[in-house]
């Protein structure tokens, strides 16, 4: 159980293109998501915070409008990575924690397995 | 500032001999604390949490962690490392004034296991 989902695992594109990267919950609810982004053999940055049926939060000095994240539904939140340039390129992971799952603050997050986008 | 400091960038072990892999932590609160391995190109995958109650943790694949809230270390540690366990870990902390869930990363250590 608590599986997260990613896609694509990877993709190219051309610079000034958008591009969506899906994160979906398979077999639990989750009503809050976290967008993280990780450059080569660095730590994890958290982008945002994902909450089904608002707006997300965003961390100080990320682009809210370069990095649009909806979060349309208790299984499903999205990324997407707006004019594109080369330095986005980078590994994008998505994580969620079962809802109601008897230890909503406390428990885990389950990752999905990441989207490497290269931007050429 | 809440942080987590994993104060090695790489560590190196003989296969069948234990290892270490340190973390240290700076947070409000009473934290919650986690263990997560990536292998290359992967997602992370949770080995072990502390949130309370018995300072020594144990998680998946034989690994275990020891909470020390005086030296505020959250330390990981092998009895027997296998070469399979070559891979990037990462120490995380929920701070306990933290009402989203969200998790603060160490920057990882790569551990290396040689045969």
């Amino acid at each position: 159980g608590a599986v997260v989902s990613q896609h694509p695992s990877r993709v190219i594109c051309k610079s000034g293109t958008s591009v969506k990267i899906e994160c979906r919950s398979l077999d639990f609810q989750a009503t809050t998501m976290f967008w993280y982004r990780q450059f080569p053999k660095k730590s994890l940055m958290l982008m945002a915070t994902s909450n089904e049926g608002s707006k997300a939060t965003y961390e100080q000095g990320v682009e809210k409008d370069k990095f649009l994240i909806n979060h349309a539904s208790l299984t499903l939140s999205t990324l997407t990575v707006t004019s594109a340039h080369p330095e986005d390129s980078s590994f994008y992971i998505c994580s969620a924690r079962p809802r109601g799952s008897g230890s909503h603050l406390t428990g885990e997050l389950f990752f999905g397995e990441g989207s490497r986008l290269t931007v050429l | 500032a809440q942080s987590v400091a994993q104060p090695e960038d790489q560590v190196n072990v003989a296969e069948g001999n234990p290892l270490t892999v340190k973390c240290t932590y700076s947070v409000s609160g009473n934290p919650y604390l986690f263990w997560y391995v990536q292998y290359p190109n992967r997602g992370l995958q949770f080995l072990l949490k502390y949130i309370t109650g018995d300072n020594l943790v144990k998680g998946s694949y034989g690994f275990e962690a020891e909470f020390n809230k005086s030296q505020t270390s959250f330390h990981l540690k092998k009895p027997s490392a296998l070469v399979s366990d070559s891979a990037l870990y990462f120490c995380a902390v929920r701070p306990g004034s933290s009402n989203t869930g969200k998790l603060i990363f160490g920057q990882g250590t790569t551990l290396q296991v040689k045969p």
